[in-house]
């Protein structure tokens, strides 16, 4: 089946600094998710990207959809303590169809 | 709006027990999927409920699980009997068929340890 490679699998930064993490697939898919969750609970959906090359932010968040639509990247700029959590970005063929492709997840530790 | 809520959080049983995890969609969700998350890697697909009719299965594992959700309401997942590898996070996601691009709303997840 279809598999997203994520990276890192892990950062620890201090306060303050940006963060960038990246999915890329072999194979196409046509909406990129980025998902958040943090400790006990479920993912939380940050950023949806549905059109190769769009670049859309979220408050302290920016996320592009690769132009090849194989890839897909996040960043978090001036990092907050609050920001501790796993990311998860995935993947859909079918847009709305809420199947989706996980990568493995990107643990973040931010430093006071 | 109630969010998605699943039962138990927590459930620790022996290899050869049965166990059955519970989901209450988001009132209104004709879409309803379970997910897992085993030992750290990537959340795998399951299998997707479009009211009480199951739309694709293609990510169950094997045989030992059953899902259901009578009446198109709520949905239960069966594992039985369990194996050590079943070990994971479980986790049910709801959306809205009305709503183009609709996201998933998960679930807490329960967290499955077979011993």
């Amino acid at each position: 089946g279809q598999q997203l490679n994520q990276s890192p699998q892990s950062m620890f930064i201090q306060e303050g600094e940006d963060v960038s993490m990246n999915c890329t697939s072999s194979s196409i898919f046509n909406t990129w998710l980025w998902y958040k969750q943090d400790p006990g609970e479920g993912p939380v959906l940050l950023i949806a990207l549905y059109k190769a090359g769009e670049l859309t932010s979220n408050g302290r968040l920016t996320a592009q959809f690769g132009i090849t639509r194989k890839d897909s990247f996040l960043n978090i700029s001036a990092s907050i303590p609050s920001d501790v959590g796993i990311y998860f970005c995935a993947g859909q063929i079918n847009t709305n169809a809420g199947k989706s492709t996980f990568g493995d997840g990107t643990t973040l530790t931010v430093k006071p | 709006e109630a969010g998605v809520t699943q039962f138990p959080s927590h459930s620790v049983i022996e290899k050869g027990q049965t166990v059955t995890l519970r989901c209450d969609p988001i009132s209104g969700h004709d879409n309803l999927y379970w997910y897992r998350r085993v030992m750290g890697k990537e959340i795998k697909f399951l299998l997707h409920f479009v009211k009480e009719s199951k739309q694709d299965e293609s990510g169950m594992p094997n045989n030992r699980f059953l899902a259901e959700r009578t009446g198109g309401t709520y949905s239960t997942l069966k594992v039985q009997p369990a194996e050590l590898e079943d070990s994971g996070v479980y986790f049910c996601a709801s959306s809205s068929h009305r709503i183009v691009n609709s996201p998933l709303h998960f679930g807490n997840g329960t967290r499955l340890t077979v011993t």
